[in-house]
């Protein structure tokens, strides 16, 4: 089955203590992106990237980093996660800009 | 990318038709209109997506005004399952490297049985 594969799928850390969110795609898609979805704020872009070894920033970057190592990967990484990261966050991969995306399940990350 | 405007929710009853409409008088010529929905504690789902012509699969139908400043997206038989967040979002096809979906508040829809 097509998909993408979020874990975990709950996490609650505290702060300062770095953590991962990976993300795992099986559809060969080059296009992954990171999403949060905060109340009120809806879903907005942290990171995106176009292949392997090519990564950009979205619209809320800040206190995240990513990588692409191998195509199907696209791990989330927060160095020092702040009370203000507890979030519900999702990745996609997409073919390209004319094509649906697939988003995961979600993850959802409190930092205490 | 440009705005997009829908009603904050709508209702309907369960086996009837729902036709969701979204306004987007600002759409640039080459704007595609993607729907998407989010059902309750999941990541969002691709429905539909067009250009300018009537779109249709088995999830959904797509109907784009001529002048494409508006467009509607109909579930043809509603059931409890498609309660969810509907997202209408344009998406320039020729925006450079970043395929962003610019998310707006959506509507949503409320299925009684």
């Amino acid at each position: 089955e097509a998909q993408v594969t979020q874990n975990p799928r709950y996490l609650i850390t505290v702060t300062g203590k770095k953590l991962t969110v990976t993300c795992s795609q099986n559809m060969n898609h080059e296009y992954m992106s990171w999403y949060r979805q905060d109340p009120g704020l809806g879903l907005r872009q942290i990171y995106y990237s176009m292949n392997v070894e090519v990564t950009d920033k979205g619209d809320v970057p800040e206190g995240y980093k990513v990588s692409r190592k191998e195509k199907r990967n696209f791990p989330l990484i927060l160095e020092s996660p702040s009370p203000n990261q507890t979030s519900l966050y999702f990745c996609a991969s997409a073919v390209g800009a004319n094509y649906g995306y697939t988003f995961g399940s979600g993850t959802r990350l409190t930092v205490v | 990318d440009a705005k997009t405007t829908q009603p904050n929710s709508m209702e309907s009853n369960e086996e009837e038709p729902v036709h969701l409409p979204c306004n987007h008088s600002t759409i640039s010529g080459t704007d595609y209109i993607h729907w998407y929905r989010q059902l309750p504690s999941q990541g969002p789902e691709y429905v539909i997506h067009g250009l300018t012509s009537n779109v249709n699969n088995r999830m959904a139908s797509l109907a784009i005004a001529e002048d494409r400043k508006s467009s509607t997206l109909i579930l043809h038989r509603a059931t409890l399952r498609d309660a969810a967040v509907y997202y209408c979002i344009l998406r320039d096809r020729s925006g450079g490297s970043n395929y962003k979906l610019t998310f707006g508040k959506g509507t949503l829809l409320t299925v009684n049985p």
